[in-house]
């Protein structure tokens, strides 16, 4: 058991350009969960996947955003057309039950100039 | 919608002493699950505590203990015997356990604090 591990750790994009940020949970975790921090804040959940499924989408995640989890393992969360305001820590974290508890990743810190 | 307040944005305390952070939520469910993370400056987000809100019995791990007052709606977590690697900043959070409801977590904005040697 590794963790769950994210990458890359930090990215630096420039406005209008596409991210792309990969999340690989603990392996028998079906439950997947993006989240977003920004700075002083708590977490902002964005998405939820069981297996393969997108369970759950925040009103956070615009259309330019969008999360995959191909064959329930790894899962890929997309920005489109990058803004200043999308500047955060992107984390991920996984469980197998609902209620039990989540383990995160150490998160991709995206920094959009 | 649920929400989860905490109301010391920074809090300090001598090493060996205990400390409490305060914790309250508003829901209008019955039966939900209530955590207390921990992110310390590395960032990894660990989970400290976990009380299902049926349960009457506080939870307690080690050191860390909670006091669950559901009719208050209130959730705080005592670190008893504070350590300097408890430095970080600690974030109560909310889930509801209603099967087929939202699996999301709602966090409180934290507390960051500080154990001094």
């Amino acid at each position: 058991d590794t963790g769950v591990s994210q990458d890359p750790r930090h990215k630096i994009t420039k406005r209008g350009q596409n991210v792309t940020f990969r999340c690989d949970p603990i392996s028998e975790h079906n439950r997947l969960y993006w989240y977003r921090q920004t700075l002083g804040q708590g977490p902002e959940f964005l998405t939820y996947f069981q297996n393969e499924a997108q369970l759950e989408k925040s009103r956070l995640l615009s259309d330019r955003f969008s999360a995959e989890r191909p064959k329930g393992s790894f899962s890929t969360l997309e920005i489109q057309r990058t803004e200043q305001g999308d500047s955060a820590m992107y984390l991920c974290a996984s469980s197998t039950y609902r209620g039990e508890k989540l383990f995160f990743g150490s998160g991709t810190q995206l920094s959009v100039l | 919608a649920q929400t989860v307040t905490q109301s010391q944005p920074e809090m300090s305390v001598q090493e060996a002493e205990t400390v409490t952070l305060s914790c309250t939520y508003d829901t209008s469910e019955n039966n939900y699950y209530l955590f207390w993370y921990k992110q310390p400056p590395s960032r990894q987000m660990i989970l400290v505590i976990r009380q299902e809100a049926y349960k009457q019995q506080n939870a307690t791990e080690n050191r860390f203990s909670v006091n669950f007052q559901k009719a208050a709606k209130s959730f705080s977590l005592k670190i008893s015997d504070s350590q300097l690697g408890d430095t970080a900043m600690y974030f109560c959070a909310f889930m509801t356990a209603f099967q087929g409801g939202s699996e999301k977590l709602v966090f409180g904005k934290g507390t960051k604090l500080t154990v001094n040697p």
